[in-house]
């Protein structure tokens, strides 16, 4: 079982909140990742990591911002929540190997 | 621009049948390929990871085979069970993770 952990798994928060989505591994994985999953929609990268102050964006353009000051954990920020950032978003780490594992994701509802 | 196109989209069988998901790629030039499964609502379990230099992978009832020069990879599920009704995504890399793209994935449903 992977042990990637996200908090919260599900969010209800009004426009133009400031939320932070959390993302923590004990794998000891290097490479970070945040997607985000509209229903029944394929996963798109919005941000990476290849390790400790390191952070790139990825295909997705976003609103939001990540940070990666300890290797376990990769929170994602949204400085102002909308409707349109409703959505799942879910964290990934790879390892050595290159084998991915998710966290369960957070379900986020913006009203 | 990699592309990764899943066919069929939905697909429902009776318990016991053997199946085939399709995952096709268009640039061939890949680091990997994993195939995952995804429960509604909640995030993606991997279920078999194949290297570019590998043809196949096995794990229990479900092996997973790739075919870099055609870009195509299958996924065989043998007798199907209707706990694995669920969303699988197939997603490939070209370097080492840095670009994971996914499909759209096939949507799995075991009638009992």
């Amino acid at each position: 079982e992977a042990d990637i952990y996200q908090t919260p798994r599900y969010l209800v928060i009004g426009t133009g909140k400031k939320i932070t989505l959390e993302c923590s591994q004990t794998m000891g994985h290097d490479k970070m990742y945040w997607y985000q999953q509209d229903p029944g929609m394929e996963l798109h990268l919005i941000h990476y990591s290849y390790g400790v102050n390191s952070t790139e964006k990825g295909d997705l353009s976003s609103e939001s911002t990540v940070s990666r000051i300890r290797t376990e954990h990769f929170p994602l920020t949204l400085e102002s929540a909308r409707p349109s950032h409703t959505s799942q978003y879910l964290c990934a780490s790879t390892g050595a190997n290159t084998e991915a594992f998710f966290g369960q994701g957070t379900r986020l509802t913006v009203v | 621009k990699q592309e990764v196109t899943q066919i069929p989209a939905a697909l429902s069988v009776p318990e016991g049948e053997n199946l085939v998901l399709n995952c096709s790629f268009t640039d061939s030039a890949i680091y990997n390929l994993q195939w995952f499964r995804q429960d509604p609502g909640k995030g993606l379990t991997s279920l078999l990871l194949i290297q570019s230099s590998q043809r196949e992978q096995t794990s229990g009832r479900l092996n997973a085979s790739l075919d870099k020069s055609s870009g195509r990879s299958t996924l065989y599920i043998a007798a199907s069970q209707p706990g694995d009704s669920a969303t699988y995504l197939c997603a490939v890399s070209r370097y080492n993770n840095n670009d994971m793209r996914f499909g759209a994935g096939t949507r799995l449903t075991v009638k009992p």
